[in-house]
């Protein structure tokens, strides 16, 4: 198994730009979600989706979009990027919502000029 | 409001010198405690996931124990390889915020040879 995969591993944007952090998974996991990770601040929940077609918002979701039309992918839509957005993005996926370990992939590494 | 308060900030210990690292959590219903660890450039990775108060779990040199106000990790005759970021996080039973990870700021931990 490849576990929790994203790309791109790193990313460069100009304000305004918009672009697509990818995830996968092929664990068979129903819930996936997206975090980011900043300097002090540690990770926070920004979309999450309980199953394929259902998704709902975390701490952190405004300037985000996010769909899920297949249990394995999870993209997460950068809608018009702002230089608040520069952070490391990790995607999870657990067996299920509650109660069970969260696996996190790589990351990508969004830098908004 | 759910609060996770990880501490020390960082830790540098020298290699087999024993040490604790500390979570604190408020939270209106614990689902679970989970502890990760995260290596510079990478995704948490998964160490243990704690239920209960009175609970423990090992592995290696690492054992993870609760307590209804906090989770320690300790760690036994370290080695420079667990040299890394130790991320603590919580999940809330019930509530809107159900399934969510709530973490800390993590501690920092180096083991010198």
């Amino acid at each position: 198994n490849a576990g929790v995969t994203q790309t791109p591993k790193f990313q460069v944007l100009k304000t305004g730009q918009s672009m697509t952090l990818q995830c996968a998974q092929d664990m068979n996991h129903e819930y996936m979600s997206w975090y980011r990770q900043d300097p002090g601040m540690g990770l926070r929940l920004i979309h999450y989706s309980v199953g394929a077609g259902i998704t709902d918002q975390g701490e952190v979701p405004n300037g985000y979009n996010v769909s899920r039309s297949t249990t394995e992918d999870f993209p997460l839509r950068l809608l018009s990027a702002a230089p608040s957005q520069t952070s490391v993005y990790f995607c999870a996926s657990s067996y299920s919502l509650a109660g069970f370990e969260q696996f996190f992939g790589p990351g990508t590494r969004l830098t908004v000029l | 409001e759910d609060q996770v308060t990880q501490s020390p900030e960082a830790l540098r210990l020298q290699e087999g010198e024993s040490s604790s690292l500390n979570c604190s959590y408020t939270v209106s219903g614990l689902r679970g405690l989970f502890w990760y660890r995260q290596d510079p450039g990478k995704g948490p990775e998964f160490l243990f996931t704690l239920y209960s108060a009175g609970e423990e779990k090992e592995k290696e040199r690492l054992k993870a124990t609760l307590t209804k106000k906090e989770s320690f990790l300790h760690i036994t005759a370290p080695k420079p390889e667990d040299s890394a970021t130790y991320l603590c996080a919580v999940q809330i039973a019930g509530g809107t915020s159900y399934g969510k990870l709530t973490f800390g700021q993590g501690t920092i931990l180096t083991v010198h040879p």
